[in-house]
C-alpha cells in the first residue's frame, strides 16, 4: 500500500522569505505522479504543482518549486518570496500511473499548516 | 476558467436521514472522484468513477454510499442513512485524461446532528 507522510504539522515563515515543506512517500511502483495542493481557510483545494516520476527535472511554477528525490522517495516544496496569501494548509499527494488499471486515486499526506507572518 | 461546482455548500441533516451531494464536473472531463475530509484531518479518497461505473472505492465507501451520473452534467454522492461520523467536508473532483490534474470543487460541508 502507498503512504504519504508529512512530518511537519505546522510551520511559519516571514513574508518575503523562503520556506520548504517536506513530504516522503512509500511505494513499490515505479511510475506515478506527485502533487502539492494548497487549502486556504476557504477549504478549497487548489493545485500548486505536479511532478511526473519519470522526469528527473524538478517541476517549477513561479515561486513554487519542488525537490524530487526518487531514490529517497522525497518530494519537498519550496516557496520563495513568501506572501501573506500563501497562508494555508499544504497537502502532498500521490497517484499511481502504471499504464493499466489506473483509477486516478489520490493519496494525501496529513498536511502542513503554513503561516506567513508580516 | 472552467470549474467544478458543488451544491449545497453546507448541508445539515439528522442522523439516519438520506442526503445527496451534487457536483457538476468540468464539461469535457471523463473521470470523476469523491473525497472526504473530516475537520482537521487529511483528505481521504472515497470513490472514482469512469464510463458510468465505479472504477475504485475505498473501505470508507460502504453500502451506505452510492454515486450516480444521472445525466450528462451532474455527478452525485448519496448517503442513505447518515451517521454522526459522516460529518465532514466532501469534495468532488474531475480530470481528463486520467493521470492529469484533478480539479476540485469548493466542497460541501455535511453536518450530521
Amino acid at each position: 500500500a502507498q503512504t504519504v507522510t508529512q512530518s511537519q504539522p505546522e510551520m511559519s515563515v516571514q513574508e518575503a522569505e523562503t520556506v520548504t515543506l517536506s513530504c516522503t512517500y512509500d511505494t513499490s511502483e515505479s511510475n506515478y505522479y506527485l502533487f502539492w495542493y494548497k487549502q486556504p481557510p476557504s477549504r478549497q483545494m487548489i493545485l500548486v504543482i505536479r511532478q511526473e516520476a519519470y522526469k528527473q527535472q524538478n517541476a517549477t511554477e513561479n515561486r513554487f518549486s519542488v525537490n524530487f528525490q526518487k531514490a529517497a522517495k522525497s518530494f519537498s516544496l519550496k516557496i520563495s518570496d513568501s506572501q501573506l496569501g500563501d497562508t494555508a494548509m499544504y497537502f502532498c499527494a500521490f497517484m499511481i500511473w502504471d499504464g493499466s488499471g489506473n483509477t486516478g486515486k489520490l493519496i494525501f499526506g496529513q498536511g502542513t499548516t503554513l503561516q506567513v507572518k508580516p | 476558467e472552467p470549474e467544478v461546482t458543488q451544491t449545497p455548500s453546507h448541508q445539515v441533516t439528522q442522523m439516519g436521514q438520506e442526503v445527496i451531494l451534487r457536483c457538476v464536473p468540468i464539461s469535457n472531463h471523463l473521470y470523476f472522484y469523491w473525497y472526504r475530509q473530516i475537520l482537521g484531518q487529511k483528505v481521504e479518497f472515497l470513490v472514482s468513477f469512469y464510463n458510468n461505473e465505479i472504477s475504485e472505492k475505498s473501505e470508507i465507501f460502504d453500502d451506505q454510499f452510492s454515486v450516480e451520473r444521472p445525466d450528462g452534467s451532474n455527478f452525485t454522492l448519496k448517503i442513505r442513512s447518515t451517521k454522526l461520523e459522516d460529518s465532514a467536508m466532501y469534495f468532488c473532483a474531475s480530470s481528463n485524461p486520467i493521470g492529469a490534474i484533478q480539479y476540485f470543487g469548493a466542497g460541501t460541508r455535511l453536518s450530521v446532528l
